[in-house]
């Protein structure tokens, strides 16, 4: 079946801008992950969902990162007044809720000039 | 707080060659350990995951160990192919109501023809 789809593959934005990154995960996994992948830091967890419980935020770097997950399906991350240290590959995975493994999508490239 | 690390960094190895890719974990409290191998510019794939209570699985030419006590782990790969050339992670949940990963930094692998 499908995996977990993210998009755009590649933004480029410019310092100071907002954006909004998406991601579709596997139909019918509850659990919903992004992680930030980046030169200095590896690979980093930012934010999980699961079902309809409240998410575990912990991992967001600031207020500018939140995140949404609508009707426990498509998830959305949004950077505010993005920086340049934004700048990495932000992935997305997802799990079902029997299962230990994650299933990560490709990623969307953040560039900000 | 666990922390992973992988050695070496990188590797570069002749086609055929065996070889053995290091992990190592900071808290023995784990409840399981998976690898993941990654291609540039893709999203990760996930190759072996060992329960705690496991020693060591196996897939194709592919086997993890796993060594709680010690706070290790090894991949080891037989008779390596060029088309083994990717990155390899290891992570480990930080918790496991959430099954949020924490990730080393990866070893890069080349293997010559």
């Amino acid at each position: 079946g499908a995996g977990v789809s993210q998009s755009p593959s590649n933004k480029v934005t410019e310092k100071g801008k907002d954006v909004e990154l998406r991601c579709d995960p596997i139909s019918g996994h509850t659990a919903l992950y992004w992680y930030r992948q980046s030169l200095g830091q590896g690979l980093e967890f930012l934010i999980y969902f699961q079902g309809n419980s409240a998410p575990d935020k912990s991992g967001l770097p600031s207020d500018r990162f939140s995140a949404e997950r609508t009707g426990g399906s498509v998830s959305t991350l949004t950077i505010q007044r993005t920086q340049q240290e934004d700048s990495a590959v932000y992935l997305c995975a997802s799990r079902g809720w029997d299962q230990n493994t994650q299933y990560f999508g490709p990623g969307t490239r953040l560039t900000v000039l | 707080k666990q922390e992973v690390t992988q050695i070496p960094a990188a590797l570069s190895v002749p086609e055929g060659e065996n070889l053995v890719l290091n992990c190592s974990f900071t808290d023995s409290a784990i409840y399981n350990l998976q690898w993941f191998r990654q291609d540039p510019g893709k999203g990760l794939t996930s190759l072996l995951l060992i329960q705690s209570s496991q020693r060591e699985q196996t897939s194709g030419r592919l086997n993890a160990s796993l060594d709680k006590s010690s706070g290790r782990s090894t991949l080891y790969i037989a008779a390596s192919q060029p088309g083994d050339s990717a990155t390899y992670l290891c992570a480990l949940p930080g918790s496991s109501n959430t099954g949020k990963l924490i990730f080393g930094q990866g070893t890069t692998l080349q293997v010559k023809p």
